[in-house]
């Protein structure tokens, strides 16, 4: 058990709505990131959160949003939902280290099914 | 650009053999750091190692072992003895520098089955 968890663990929904997926990060860490995993792409990184902050962006679409609230949970927010949207998500959590990154731990995903 | 490349898509092993899963990195940043993972049947991702590019000495946990060879943009992982319980997908990932590239940037996995 890593510490981090998420909810909830399986989503099934239908294309063009609304899901909203959560995340505990480990105590007394500070960054969340999220991933998305899919069969035809692989593990893919989407947002970094640091402290309420966002850090860094990588290949989230539009429809796709985060945020991390005060008490450092946070949320992922896919909207308009495509069959292509069915994947993996994963969120990780770490202490930052100044000058070293640092090691990312895992919450068990929650599997979307989009029907 | 960073990538990884897990040349190795599945692998199958008896029990007790060894195992050595292959890593390939490309990255320009003078400092980066390479991670192996885990993620069993149950679907979790588990944390094994992580090496940073400025310190290359190699490490032996247990069963397992790694190769970090900057030579050769190499980042390999050895099971010694496996066992059935090691049957999962391992992936191999790269971050950057500290800042703002922490993101982890991953291989396509390889599936290990150790039949008994």
């Amino acid at each position: 058990d890593s510490g981090v968890t998420q909810t909830p663990k399986h989503l099934i929904t239908a294309t063009g709505q609304r899901v909203t997926l959560r995340c505990s990060p480990r105590s007394g860490d500070l960054s969340v990131y999220w991933y998305q995993q899919s069969l035809d792409q692989g593990l893919q990184f989407l947002i970094h959160y640091y402290n309420g902050e966002e850090r860094a962006k990588g290949n989230i679409l539009e429809r796709f949003s985060a945020q991390q609230f005060p008490d450092l949970h946070s949320e992922l927010n896919l909207s308009s939902l495509e069959l292509g949207d069915s994947a993996l998500y994963f969120c990780a959590s770490s202490v930052p280290d100044r000058l070293y990154t640092d090691t990312q731990y895992f919450g068990p995903g929650t599997r979307l099914t989009v029907l | 650009a960073q990538k990884v490349t897990q040349a190795q898509t599945e692998i199958s092993v008896v029990e007790k053999e060894d195992v050595t899963l292959d890593c390939v990195y490309e990255t320009r940043d003078t400092t980066y750091y390479l991670f192996w993972y885990k993620q069993p049947p149950s679907g979790e991702l588990v944390f094994l190692i992580r090496r940073n590019s400025f310190d290359e000495q190699n490490e032996i946990s247990g069963r397992y072992s790694w190769n970090f060879q900057k030579s050769t943009s190499s980042f390999n992982f050895t099971i010694t003895a496996s066992q059935v319980v090691d049957s999962a997908v391992y992936f191999c990932a790269l971050s950057g520098n500290a800042g703002n590239n922490r993101k982890l940037i991953w291989g396509l996995g390889t599936s290990l089955a150790v039949n008994p």
